[in-house]
């Protein structure tokens, strides 16, 4: 069966800091891959989606990024925190293919910046 | 564009009541798919059902039941005899077939309290 990792699980960090957050996605190959902001108010943003190794497509100009230098690894980043990045973050995966394939979420990580 | 709206911000209800969460979409696709996801206190969101735009026979699963009606455009979801274990943000999502891959439009969520 599929499985999905995130960690760091919480995180704390000051203001202008980096960021990495990674995902992990076991028993699947060549997953679409997602990551997604959830801040206060609860609603969930779609922030970079990868339907494969190098391939990133965002959806939200802001100062993160993501890669994706495995087929199951999806990674996301920031050279620099700001306050507005504190939230919870979540990847998800889904087979590739077109639209309505289910997507399954991870764990998630709770980031705060200082 | 595509839009899920989901009005109800908040349901409290008793332990054993019957709850129903309201979702309504809209899209111009003709072939799209509506979703349901559970999120817990935890934080991780739960997949608990899809459903194309073809599909409109109701679904049952135990004390879950979902009622997809293309002609008010919505896809409602009944717990019915609710546990204090349903206790969670409940999230409608949309994806269209127009996109090409798999993103989802999520509603806001409904946020249900069971109470003892």
């Amino acid at each position: 069966s599929q499985t999905i990792h995130q960690w760091p699980a919480t995180l704390v960090q000051p203001v202008g800091s980096p960021l990495s957050l990674e995902c992990t996605v076991e028993g699947t190959s060549n997953p679409n891959l997602y990551w997604y902001r959830q801040a206060a108010g609860r609603g969930l943003q779609l922030l970079f989606y990868s339907v494969g190794i190098g391939q990133i497509s965002s959806e939200v100009p802001q100062n993160l990024s993501a890669s994706r230098p495995q087929d199951r690894q999806f990674i996301l980043s920031s050279k620099k925190l700001l306050l507005s990045d504190s939230g919870f973050y979540l990847c998800a995966w889904s087979v590739a293919g077109g639209a309505g394939e289910t997507q399954y979420f991870g764990p998630g990580t709770r980031l705060l910046v200082l | 564009a595509q839009k899920v709206t989901q009005a109800q911000t908040e349901i409290s209800v008793v332990e054993k009541e019957d709850v129903t969460l309201d979702c309504v979409y809209e899209t111009r696709d003709t072939t799209y798919y509506l979703f349901w996801y559970k999120q817990p206190p935890s934080g991780e969101l739960v997949f608990l059902i899809r459903r194309n735009s073809f599909d409109e026979q109701n679904e049952i699963s135990g004390r879950y039941s979902w009622n997809f009606q293309k002609s008010t455009s919505s896809f409602n979801f009944t717990i019915t005899a609710s546990q204090v274990v349903d206790s969670a943000v409940y999230f409608c999502a949309l994806s269209e077939e127009g996109s090409g891959y798999s993103t989802l439009t999520f509603g806001k969520g409904t946020m249900l309290l069971v109470s003892p």
